[in-house]
C-alpha cells in the first residue's frame, strides 16, 4: 500500500512568488494534516480536513495560506505571495477516521525555500 | 513558550542505551506519541502511549510516562548506528480535536 506523497520535495521560489504544494494521502484516509517546521524548530499544525470540509483552520498563519482538499482526495496548499518567512518543511499526514488514537502517517515533506 | 519542550541533542555510543526527554505542559494531554525523522523521510511513528498509562515496552523502546510531572521520556537499548535521527515527542489534547502538538526534537547521534 503506498504511503503519503508529496509534491514537490523541494521548491526554491522568491519572495512574492505563488507556490502550490500537493500532498496525496494514503487511499481511504479520510483525515488531512498540514503542518510546518520553521527554521528547526518544533512541527506547528496548521490545518485538518475530513474529507472535504476543513475540520480545523485555527493553525494556519494568514489568508496568504490557502489548503483545498476537491473531491476528498489529495490536497493543495498554496502560498501567495509568499514571503522569507515561509521558508520550512511543510509535512503532510492522513488517518483513518474512527481510529481511536488517530495514528497519523506522515508524508516526506516538501522543503520550501523563499529567497 | 513552547507546549511540549526536548533538549536538543544526545550523542551516545553504539551499544549502549539512549534517554531522550519530553515535558509538556498541559493535563489534558490524551496520548503521547514519539516520532523519529531519518535524513530526507517524513515523521515515522515509532510508539504512543495512553495518558492512563505509566509505561509501554515494545522491543528496543521503552515509554516512561510521568503524569505528576508531565514528563515522558524515550529509553531506546542497545543503540544502533541506524538510530541515528531526530525524535519528537508529540501529544494530542482532550480539547483540540486529534492534532499533533509536537516538540522541537532530539537529534540523536549515534557514535560507532
Amino acid at each position: 500500500e503506498a504511503g503519503v506523497t508529496q509534491f514537490p520535495s523541494h521548491s526554491v521560489i522568491e519572495k512574492g512568488q505563488t507556490v502550490t504544494l500537493r500532498c496525496d494521502p494514503i487511499s481511504g484516509h479520510d483525515n488531512l494534516y498540514w503542518y510546518r517546521r520553521v527554521m528547526g524548530k518544533e512541527i506547528k499544525f496548521l490545518l485538518h480536513f475530513v474529507k472535504e470540509s476543513k475540520q480545523d483552520e485555527s493553525g494556519m498563519p494568514n489568508n496568504r495560506f490557502l489548503a483545498e482538499r476537491t473531491g476528498g482526495t489529495y490536497s493543495t496548499l498554496k502560498v501567495q505571495p509568499a514571503e522569507l518567512e515561509d521558508s520550512g518543511v511543510y509535512f503532510c499526514a492522513s488517518s483513518q477516521q474512527g481510529d481511536d488514537k488517530d495514528t497519523q502517517y506522515f508524508g516526506p515533506g516538501t522543503r520550501l525555500t523563499v529567497l | 513558550g513552547e507546549d511540549v519542550e526536548q533538549s536538543l541533542f544526545l550523542s551516545v555510543r553504539e551499544g549502549d542505551s539512549s534517554v531522550i526527554n519530553c515535558t509538556y505542559t498541559d493535563s489534558s494531554s490524551t496520548y503521547l506519541y514519539w516520532y523519529k525523522q531519518e535524513p530526507g523521510a517524513g515523521l515515522q511513528l515509532l510508539t504512543y502511549i495512553f495518558s492512563n498509562m505509566d509505561m509501554k515496552q515494545d522491543q528496543r523502546l521503552t515509554v516512561l510516562l510521568n503524569k505528576k510531572d508531565k514528563h515522558l521520556s524515550l529509553r531506546i537499548a542497545d543503540t544502533q548506528t541506524g538510530d541515528s535521527a531526530i525524535y519528537f515527542c508529540a501529544e494530542t489534547r482532550r480539547d483540540s480535536s486529534y492534532k499533533l502538538i509536537f516538540g522541537s526534537g532530539t537529534r540523536l547521534l549515534v557514535r560507532p
